[in-house]
């Protein structure tokens, strides 16, 4: 069946840097754009990154740009998230999401698959 | 960036009631606005796309309507199920944002 399998997550210290996966299966993974999005405790969700279905695009908010990088291996059916520089507000859950429409350069659409999230702590 | 205010932040609500969940954007964004459905401990799940296009699965009870800036989602007739919170998301311009979200309890 169509699913999304994040993993990687954990406790890491402040400043350090950590790379999460999400594995997809039951779809034609390259010709989905994939997001990430996150969840820290207690709160609301916030769109953190998007990559086209080719990897040839993509786009970060502001809190992460410049620490942290979406990319994918259609080889492996695989999105990442590398992040580095970690802070305390980068607590939360992280989810992988699939853009509902194929072959979107930055997912201009709603995201109809999600994954059960990552959590990651970043704590001293 | 658009910020998406959702209204209210709480509704308590008795079964076979019906919910109104109010989404206003901060500038036009069409029909880019989606909702979504989240129990606790789970993963977000998509009810309605598109402003007003039901999503595969959902149940004909959900409903999404509007344009431009604001936007309704409508369950009718509440079943103890649907005790979650609900966010809108525009995908009109970069980033992606979502609504703080409603929760909805059943009384």
């Amino acid at each position: 069946q169509v699913q999304l399998v994040e993993s990687g997550g954990g406790v890491v210290q402040p400043g350090r840097s950590l790379r999460l996966s999400c594995a997809a299966s039951g779809f034609t993974f390259s010709t989905y754009a994939m997001h990430w999005v996150r969840q820290a405790p207690g709160k609301g969700l916030e769109w953190v990154a998007v990559v086209s279905y080719d990897g040839s695009n993509k786009y970060h908010t502001d809190s992460v740009k410049g620490r942290f990088t979406i990319s994918r291996d259609n080889s492996k059916n695989t999105v990442y998230l590398q992040m580095n520089s970690l802070r305390a507000e980068d607590t939360a859950v992280y989810y992988c999401a699939r853009d509902q429409r194929q072959y979107q350069l930055l997912g201009e659409d709603a995201f109809d698959i999600w994954g059960q999230g990552t959590m990651v702590t970043v704590s001293s | 960036e658009i910020v998406l205010t959702q209204s209210p932040d709480f509704q308590s609500v008795t079964r076979k009631e019906k919910v109104t969940i109010t989404c206003r954007a901060s500038q036009s964004i069409g029909s880019s606005l989606h909702w979504y459905q989240q129990k606790p401990d789970q993963s977000p799940k998509l009810l309605i796309k598109s402003a007003s296009q039901s999503f595969s699965g959902v149940p004909s009870r959900f409903s999404g309507s509007g344009s431009g800036t604001d936007f309704t989602l409508t369950i009718n007739s509440l079943e103890a199920e649907d005790a979650a919170t609900y966010y809108c998301h525009q995908s009109s311009s970069l980033p992606w944002t979502f609504g703080q979200g409603t929760k909805v309890e059943i009384k």
